[in-house]
């Protein structure tokens, strides 16, 4: 059965730094990873989707990688602001089955 | 292409009520997916259906709910006789029958309330 963790918990950064959010997961047969972000009380917005064959995908000041044989996924967060501040949700896929982590609550300072 | 729909938003039952949740998948998808995601906590899936089809119910709690799609209109999680323990964020999601390669797309969520 697929673990999907997800470390740190929370984070408090000041505006401007970039950070690294990580997803390990326990099955390496994944079709693909998601990364999402929940604002509170909403629902949930796709940011990146990464093929089980890719390695990276960016878009604008994100960049999530893909480690497929060692678990590992991490969404970087460029010069960030405190727009960003959300929770982040990484999400694998295992044959029509996406198991969710518990979020990395993100907090950025101005 | 109006995106997953779900209804109510909001919801307050009072104990031993019965909660029906709705879901109207994206145009074109016929995979519905329903997780619940209780405070402070990350998504759990509980089932995956296809029109008149349970495909995945292995993260349904084995009492009082239940889940269906059928062939014509949206799908429901149904939760009879609920408990304070069953107030939470329910997230329906939609997808194309391959989701192999396609993100799947989530609604706004029902948050149940249960006093």
């Amino acid at each position: 059965k697929q673990e999907v963790t997800q470390i740190p918990a929370a984070l408090s950064v000041p505006e401007g730094e970039n950070l690294v959010l990580n997803c390990s997961f326990t099955d390496s047969a994944i079709y693909n990873l998601q990364w999402f972000r929940q604002d509170p009380g909403k629902g949930l917005t796709s940011l990146l989707l990464i093929q089980s064959s890719q390695r990276e995908q960016t878009s604008g000041r994100l960049n999530a990688s893909l480690d497929k044989s060692s678990g590992r996924s991490t969404l970087y967060i460029a010069a960030s602001q405190p727009g960003d501040s959300a929770t982040y949700l990484c999400a694998v896929n295992n044959n029509n089955d996406m198991r969710f982590g518990a979020g990395t609550r993100l907090t950025v300072k101005p | 292409n109006a995106g997953v729909m779900q209804n109510p938003r909001h919801l307050v039952r009072r104990r031993g009520q019965e909660a029906r949740l709705r879901c109207s998948p994206m145009k074109g998808h016929s995979h519905v997916y329903w997780y619940r995601q209780l405070p402070e906590e990350g998504l759990k899936f509980m089932v995956y259906l296809q029109k008149e089809n349970i495909i995945d119910e292995s993260g349904m709690p084995k009492e009082r709910f239940s889940a269906e799609f059928p062939k014509e209109g949206p799908s429901i999680l149904r939760i009879q006789q609920v408990v304070r323990g069953d107030s939470a964020a329910y997230f329906c999601a939609s997808s194309p029958p391959r989701v192999t390669g396609n993100t799947i797309y989530f609604g706004e969520g029902s948050w149940l309330t249960v006093v």
